[in-house]
């Protein structure tokens, strides 16, 4: 499976502000996810970035609220702007290896707490 | 209904019992199936994935797909403590593109005691 980075692990932030995360992975990757896990809930896909492209959105998340960047294939930013304490979750990224067909691993995740 | 239903438990098995944990999906179209691990604080891991119908065995792990009942199991045989963890059923789904994405499960957690 891939080495999956993420920064910051954890992070207690105030309202109204952003907060951008970041993705490293160790190989090059096409696929990369964004997800959230509320406290006690599953996952839900925020969105999908592929590199050269605009970030494909789910139902209910939108670029102005959740930017997301894909400079190249190794790296992604999620950003989660103007916080509310709705934002506290778990932010996960996971990628998809082409020679793994469409298996999906997951980084270690970002702790967010808005107060 | 929910795209992709389990029961979140708790299941609770003794240590070196069978433990069996179902996953049943509305989406017919459906090609890919996949069960995650996930520890308290950690984030899932990948056990097993599995993409025809019947058993695909995996050291103490055995997945089993039904497309025709739209029915996922894991079993997990020999449960040990460690196993204790909450169980995600993901599916891949279609997306308004046409591409596909995974659709989790609410997860079920396994307890296993000593």
């Amino acid at each position: 499976s891939a080495v999956i980075s993420q920064k910051p692990s954890r992070d207690i932030c105030q309202r109204g502000t952003s907060l951008t995360i970041q993705c490293q992975v160790d190989s090059q990757v096409t696929m990369m996810f964004w997800y959230r896990q509320q406290p006690g809930q599953s996952l839900t896909l925020i969105a999908t970035a592929n590199q050269g492209s605009e970030a494909t959105y789910e139902s209910g998340f939108v670029i102005d609220k959740f930017p997301i960047s894909r400079p190249n294939l190794t790296f992604s930013t999620l950003t989660v702007s103007n916080m509310s304490p709705e934002d506290s979750s778990i932010y996960l990224c996971s990628v998809e290896r082409e020679i793994a067909g469409d298996e999906q691993f997951f980084g270690p995740g970002t702790r967010l707490t808005v107060l | 209904q929910k795209e992709v239903e389990q029961n979140s438990g708790p299941l609770s098995v003794p240590e070196g019992a069978i433990a069996s944990l179902n996953c049943t999906y509305s989406d017919r179209g459906s090609q890919s199936f996949f069960w995650y691990r996930q520890y308290s604080g950690k984030s899932p891991e990948l056990i097993m994935s599995i993409y025809s119908n019947g058993d695909k065995e995996d050291g103490r792990f055995t997945a089993q797909l039904n497309k025709a009942s739209q029915y996922v199991s894991l079993l997990i045989r020999d449960s040990q403590p460690s196993d204790s963890a909450t169980y995600l059923c993901a599916v891949n789904g279609p997306r308004m593109d046409s591409s596909y994405k995974l659709i989790f499960g609410s997860g079920t957690r396994l307890l296993v005691r000593p």
